[in-house]
C-alpha cells in the first residue's frame, strides 16, 4: 500500500534553533499534504493544509511565520519550526492525499523535543 | 459546527473479550468516515473507510458500522489481543476535503 515517510523520526534541539521536518509520499503523488500536531493524550490538531505549488493555508491560532511550510513537489512537503521553544515540543504528523477518497495516509510522525 | 464525539474516552478490557467504541458526528456535507488505530508514538493507521451507502465493513477482527441517518458509527473489536492496546480515532471527511477528528478512545487490553 501507499507509504508516507517522515524524517527525522525524532529530534532534540536547543531553544532558539530551527528544525525542519520532511514528509514524503513514496509511491503516489500527493496533491495535498496536511500537517498536524499532537500533544500527549490528545487528538491530532490540524495546523495547516499544503497544496503543491501554492502557499499553505494555516488554521486559526497557528503562526505561519513560525511554522513554515513548503510543498515544492508532489512528493515532498517540509515543515520548519523556526526559533523553537520548549512549548513547541510535540508530536508532528503529516498526511498525504492524492485526490481520491481512499488515498489519504498518515506519516509515522516526528517527535520534537526542545530543550 | 463540524464535530466528532467519541465514547468512551478510555476503556480497559481483558484479553479475549470484545468491545465496542462509539462515534457520533455532525459533519456536513458528509463524504466518508474512517477509523484509525494509533499506537503510542506512531502515526495513525487506517482500519476502515466507510462511505454514505455502507452500513458495515470488516477488517479482520475489526468491524465498523455506520448509520448515516442518526450520524453514528461504531467500531467493534472481537477477541481482543494485547496488541490492540492503542488509541482509536474516528475521523469524518466532508465533501470539501476537510477532516474532523474525534478525541479518540484509549483502549488498554490487559492479560
Amino acid at each position: 500500500g501507499a507509504v508516507v515517510s517522515q524524517h527525522p523520526s525524532r529530534v532534540i534541539c536547543k531553544s532558539g534553533t530551527s528544525v525542519k521536518i520532511e514528509c514524503r509520499s513514496l509511491d503516489f503523488q500527493a496533491t495535498t499534504m496536511f500537517w498536524y500536531r499532537q500533544f500527549p493524550k490528545q487528538s491530532l490538531m490540524l495546523m495547516a493544509t499544503s497544496n503543491e505549488g501554492s502557499k499553505a493555508t494555516y488554521e486559526q491560532g497557528v503562526e505561519k511565520d513560525k511554522f513554515l511550510i513548503n510543498h515544492a513537489s508532489l512528493t515532498l512537503s517540509t515543515l520548519t519550526v523556526t526559533s523553537a521553544h520548549p512549548e513547541d515540543s510535540s508530536f508532528y504528523i503529516c498526511s498525504a492525499f492524492s485526490g481520491t477518497v481512499e488515498t489519504q495516509y498518515f506519516g509515522p510522525g516526528t517527535r520534537l523535543l526542545v530543550l | 459546527k463540524n464535530q466528532v464525539e467519541q465514547s468512551p474516552q478510555s476503556l480497559i478490557i481483558l484479553e479475549g473479550k470484545n468491545c465496542t467504541l462509539q462515534c457520533n458526528y455532525t459533519v456536513s456535507p458528509f463524504s466518508n468516515l474512517r477509523w484509525y488505530k494509533q499506537d503510542t508514538g506512531r502515526g495513525p493507521v487506517s482500519l476502515t473507510i466507510m462511505t454514505f451507502s455502507e452500513n458495515t465493513k470488516s477488517n479482520g477482527r475489526y468491524t465498523a458500522t455506520l448509520d448515516a441517518d442518526t450520524k453514528q458509527s461504531s467500531l467493534h473489536i472481537t477477541a481482543s489481543q494485547l496488541s490492540d492496546s492503542a488509541s482509536y480515532i474516528c475521523v469524518v471527511h466532508n465533501a470539501g476535503n476537510m477532516l474532523t477528528f474525534g478525541g479518540g478512545t484509549r483502549l488498554m487490553v490487559k492479560p
